[in-house]
C-alpha cells in the first residue's frame, strides 16, 4: 500500500536550475496538494488540484508551476531555482469535495539551491 | 477566512509526563478537526479527528475534545513515551477543497 510516492527524496540545485518533483498518488483521491515546509513557518500551499484537469494557486505560488498529469500524478516545476526556494516540499492526496476528508502525505523531497 | 493558533514549541518532558498541545480555532460554522504528527524524516500522518462539536477523536493513547464554547481542540495524552517525540500539528478545512494547519508543536520526550 505505497499511498503518496514522492521523488526525488533529495536534491541539490545550483541557482537558476530548473527541475520537476513527481508525485504519484494510488488511492483514486481527486485532489492533490504540493505544500513546502520551512522552520517556524508550518506549511504552505504552493498549488493544488481539485479535481483532473484543474488547478489552482495557493499562498505561495510564485516561482512554481504544476501540471495534474493524469489522476494519479501531480507534478511541480521549479523553472530558475533561487535560493529561497530550499525547502522541504510535500504531496498530498485527498477525496476532498466528498465531504471533508483528511489529507494523505508522501515523505517529501528535501531540496536545497546553492 | 477560517484560521488556527497552536502553541509553540519546543515542549520537553519527561517519559510517563502528561501532555498537552493547546489549539484554537477560528472558523465559519463547526468545521472538522484534525491532528497531525510528523516523525523525523517523514512526511504527515493523520493522528485524530473529530467531525463535530463535542466530538472525541482518539487514537494512540493521545485524544482531543472538539469544543465549541471555546473554539479549541486541544490534544491531550496521559503519559508519554520517548516514541512519541515529534512535530504534532493542528488543521481545519478552508473552503471545498483547502486545509489550513497551525505551524506545528515540537514535542521531544526523555527518557
Amino acid at each position: 500500500n505505497a499511498g503518496v510516492t514522492q521523488t526525488p527524496k533529495f536534491q541539490v540545485l545550483k541557482t537558476g536550475q530548473s527541475m520537476t518533483l513527481q508525485c504519484a498518488q494510488d488511492m483514486n483521491h481527486n485532489s492533490m496538494y504540493w505544500y513546502r515546509q520551512d522552520p517556524g513557518m508550518g506549511l504552505r500551499l504552493i498549488y493544488y488540484s481539485a479535481s483532473e484537469g484543474t488547478t489552482d494557486k495557493g499562498e505561495v505560488p510564485n516561482g512554481y508551476n504544476v501540471s495534474r498529469l493524469n489522476k494519479r500524478e501531480f507534478s511541480l516545476r521549479l523553472e530558475s531555482a533561487a535560493p529561497s526556494q530550499t525547502s522541504v516540499y510535500f504531496c498530498a492526496s485527498s477525496d476532498r469535495g466528498q465531504g471533508v476528508r483528511p489529507q494523505h502525505f508522501g515523505d517529501g523531497t528535501r531540496l536545497s539551491i546553492l | 477566512g477560517n484560521s488556527v493558533t497552536q502553541m509553540e514549541g519546543p515542549v520537553t518532558l519527561s517519559e510517563e509526563a502528561f501532555l498537552t498541545i493547546n489549539c484554537t480555532y477560528t472558523a465559519t460554522g463547526y468545521p472538522s478537526l484534525f491532528w497531525y504528527v510528523q516523525y523525523p524524516g517523514e512526511g504527515l500522518q493523520l493522528l485524530l479527528k473529530a467531525t463535530k462539536a463535542d466530538d472525541k477523536g482518539s487514537n494512540k493513547g493521545f485524544e482531543a475534545t472538539y469544543r465549541k464554547e471555546t473554539t479549541s481542540f486541544h490534544l491531550e495524552k496521559g503519559s508519554v513515551q520517548v516514541s512519541d517525540s515529534a512535530v504534532y500539528f493542528c488543521a481545519l478545512p478552508s473552503g471545498t477543497y483547502k486545509y489550513i494547519f497551525g505551524t506545528g508543536t515540537r514535542l521531544k520526550v526523555l527518557a
